[in-house]
């Protein structure tokens, strides 16, 4: 089963824009990663957030968990238009397997110039 | 380069006629996985390896088979494909303690 669900499932923004992504899941955790996947390419990971953190910051990224809500959100400020791809969020489970990584279903960000 | 290789990167095949995606990674990773991803359904895993003949099962392992007789290799076997395996085939690999997984390029497959 699916455990990490992104909402919106697509979204559309000009280049500029900041644009939000947000994951749930269902179970408790040990992280969250968010990848990034350009079409038909492999993913790339873009952040982790550990269980015990509430916000992280890399370059334009910005990542939020909310462990009460089992919640993330991932922003990218001033998109451009090579931000343009799919974005997953990843949970590590705390209570599973030690080496399982289960995906969500992904939002296709497109970023018009 | 540190890098996921996959071969082949597209193949078309006939129901039935068995056939095997290789997967390479040259970091020295212990931990390597096989993932199918699917329109609405997003990454699913198939089997993954935690070290040289240590395999598992994922959560869509039917209709698969794998091996791990060396650290850097973990090909995925399709002893009698058919069409509901037409897909596109991730191999990932992260090393022991880490957390980031590094993704090979995919394979898509076309089973008629």
């Amino acid at each position: 089963s699916q455990q990490g669900e992104e909402d919106p499932q697509a979204l559309s923004i000009q280049e500029g824009e900041n644009a939000t992504m947000n994951c749930s899941y269902k179970t408790s955790i040990n992280n969250l990663q968010w990848y990034r996947q350009n079409s038909g390419r492999g993913l790339v990971h873009l952040i982790l957030i550990r269980s015990n953190e509430r916000e992280k910051h890399s370059g334009r990224l910005r990542v939020t968990l909310d462990t009460s809500k089992k919640s993330s959100s991932l922003l990218i400020t001033a998109s451009r238009a090579a931000d343009t791809a799919s974005y997953f969020c990843a949970t590590r489970d705390s209570g599973g397997s030690n080496y399982k990584l289960t995906f969500g279903k992904g939002t296709l960000l497109t970023v018009n110039p | 380069e540190a890098q996921v290789t996959q071969n082949p990167r597209y193949l078309i095949t006939v129901t039935g006629k068995k056939l095997t995606v290789t997967c390479s990674q040259n970091m020295n990773h212990e931990y390597m996985s096989w993932y199918r991803q699917d329109p609405g359904l997003g990454l699913r895993q198939i089997y993954y390896s935690m070290n040289v003949e240590v395999t598992d099962k994922g959560d869509v392992p039917e209709g698969y088979k794998v091996s791990r007789k060396e650290k850097r290799n973990f090909p995925l076997i399709l002893e009698s494909p058919s069409p509901n395996q037409t897909s596109l085939y991730f191999c990932a690999s992260r090393g022991t303690g880490a957390n980031e997984q590094f993704f090979g390029p995919g394979t898509r497959l076309t089973v008629l």
